[in-house]
């Protein structure tokens, strides 16, 4: 969407971290998100954070949130080949609402 | 839990047919939503349905898609008549407060 935007493309070798931006607009936002999106499959939830939060951690994944800037990131500790997929931001103004995504960025691991 | 069902998985139509998409939420979900996914526009929220009233259909092309939830646990989709531009994969998600889970999806090819 317009007001989401991400890098078409990453490519890391395995072991590697990976990691994936995103810019937003809207300074509303409450709840950011990431998705991951494998070929032939659903959005997959892999984590979210709220925007009174700089950093939450879960296992090999880590999001930043900038609020001053309005960037979102997610780190892939020691990336796998399994992390090949389409990762999506996206971002609500209320808990339940509607989600408004970014493009996608396309992550290639290479073995 | 099974997640979100969506069926068929994919549903190949000839131009001016009605296509009729389905949707089964996660129990105790209160939100259901629809998106369409195309390679030109990426990933566009169609309608969404609060406890079962639809909320926000501004996403829904035109007069020919429909939409309705009957009741909590049964969506479905209609398009009709059906053109080739309608031809995108069709996502249903469900949610309960900020955690949002989408079905596989139904692919949808209309010549």
């Amino acid at each position: 969407g317009e007001d989401v935007e991400q890098s078409l493309f990453l490519s890391v070798r395995e072991g590697d971290s990976s990691v994936i931006n995103c810019t937003y607009t809207d300074s509303s936002s409450t709840y950011l998100y990431w998705y991951k999106q494998e070929p032939g499959a659903g959005l997959q939830l892999l984590t979210y954070i709220f925007s009174n939060m700089d950093m939450k951690q879960d296992q090999r994944l880590t999001v930043l949130l900038n609020k001053k800037d309005k960037h979102l990131s997610l780190r892939i500790a020691d990336t796998q080949t399994g992390d090949s997929a389409i990762y999506f931001c996206a971002f609500s103004r209320n808990a339940g609402n509607m989600l408004t995504f970014g493009g996608g960025t396309r992550l290639m691991v290479k073995p | 839990d099974a997640g979100v069902i969506q069926s068929p998985r994919h549903e190949v139509t000839e131009m001016g047919q009605e296509v009729t998409l389905r949707c089964k939420p996660i129990s105790g979900h209160d939100y259901l939503f629809w998106y369409r996914q195309t390679m030109m526009r990426g990933l566009e929220l169609l309608i969404y349905f609060n406890n079962n009233v639809p909320i926000d259909d501004s996403g829904m092309p035109e007069d020919r898609f429909s939409a309705k939830m009957p009741n909590a646990s049964f969506s479905t989709l209609k398009i009709q008549p059906s053109e080739p531009r309608d031809s995108a994969v069709y996502f249903c998600a469900s949610s309960v407060k900020n955690e949002q889970y989408f079905g596989p999806g139904t692919r949808l090819t209309v010549t």
